[in-house]
């Protein structure tokens, strides 16, 4: 089964900078997705940005960006601008396109924001 | 759009006993997953319901159990509860199963069993 590592179980950051959360994992597949999602004391986890592994440009969502170094199998999040509202779990996910909907997570990063 | 509706909220079992959670899907979502998140162990797959059909199962015993009804409504079922049941359940659903649908995600059931 594929391994995903979160190995910064917390974060924190001033409001108005840029933090970067890291993400490895670990796959014999030469072709998946990854995801970002945030959870924040609602519970409800919410989408924050996505990656094809076959596709080299690393993806952008306003504020959030990705560092996708296939060939390291890192996948690190960048939160530029951070504002209170950013303040949240977030998870590094792994999908496989050959186990429909099942979601490899990381344990997570506790992220604070700093006013 | 509603986003994926989860009850309920909260649930407080005796072990031994068992509960079943409910999901209602995005209106369209056909796919329905179940993920148990525990301090311990993290977010971890229970299983994957399509047009009423299971297509992906976790490692999870068999006291766990699901369904998915036609209207794509989906409930999950634990029997003879033990204390490490307790948990947050989360439901997700999404259009397919296809690189472009990613989980939306409900607000989740906390099951804790005493």
């Amino acid at each position: 089964a594929q391994t995903v590592t979160q190995s910064q179980p917390e974060m924190s950051v001033q409001e108005a900078e840029t933090v970067t959360l890291s993400c490895t994992y670990d796959t014999s597949e030469s072709d998946y997705y990854l995801f970002w999602y945030k959870q924040p004391p609602s519970r409800q986890m919410i989408l924050v940005i996505r990656q094809e592994a076959y596709k080299q440009q690393n993806a952008t969502e306003n504020r959030f960006s990705v560092n996708f170094q296939k060939a390291a199998k890192s996948f690190s999040l960048k939160i530029s601008d951070s504002q209170l509202g950013d303040a949240a779990m977030y998870f590094c996910a792994y999908r496989s396109p050959n186990t429909g909907n099942q979601f490899y997570f990381g344990t997570g990063t506790s992220l604070t924001v700093i006013p | 759009k509603a986003g994926v509706t989860q009850t309920p909220r909260y649930l407080i079992k005796t072990r031994g006993q068992q509960v079943t959670l409910s999901c209602s899907p995005i209106s369209g979502h056909r796919s329905v997953s179940w993920y148990q998140q525990t301090p311990g162990q993290g977010l971890q797959f229970l299983f994957e319901y399509f047009s009423e059909t299971q297509r992906n199962k976790g490692n999870f015993p068999g006291r766990f159990s699901g369904r998915q009804f036609s209207n794509s409504r989906s409930e999950m079922n634990v029997s003879t509860l033990e204390l490490g049941d307790s948990a947050l359940y989360l439901c997700a659903s999404s259009f397919g199963t296809g690189p472009n649908s990613p989980l939306h995600f409900g607000n989740g059931t906390r099951l804790t069993v005493t």
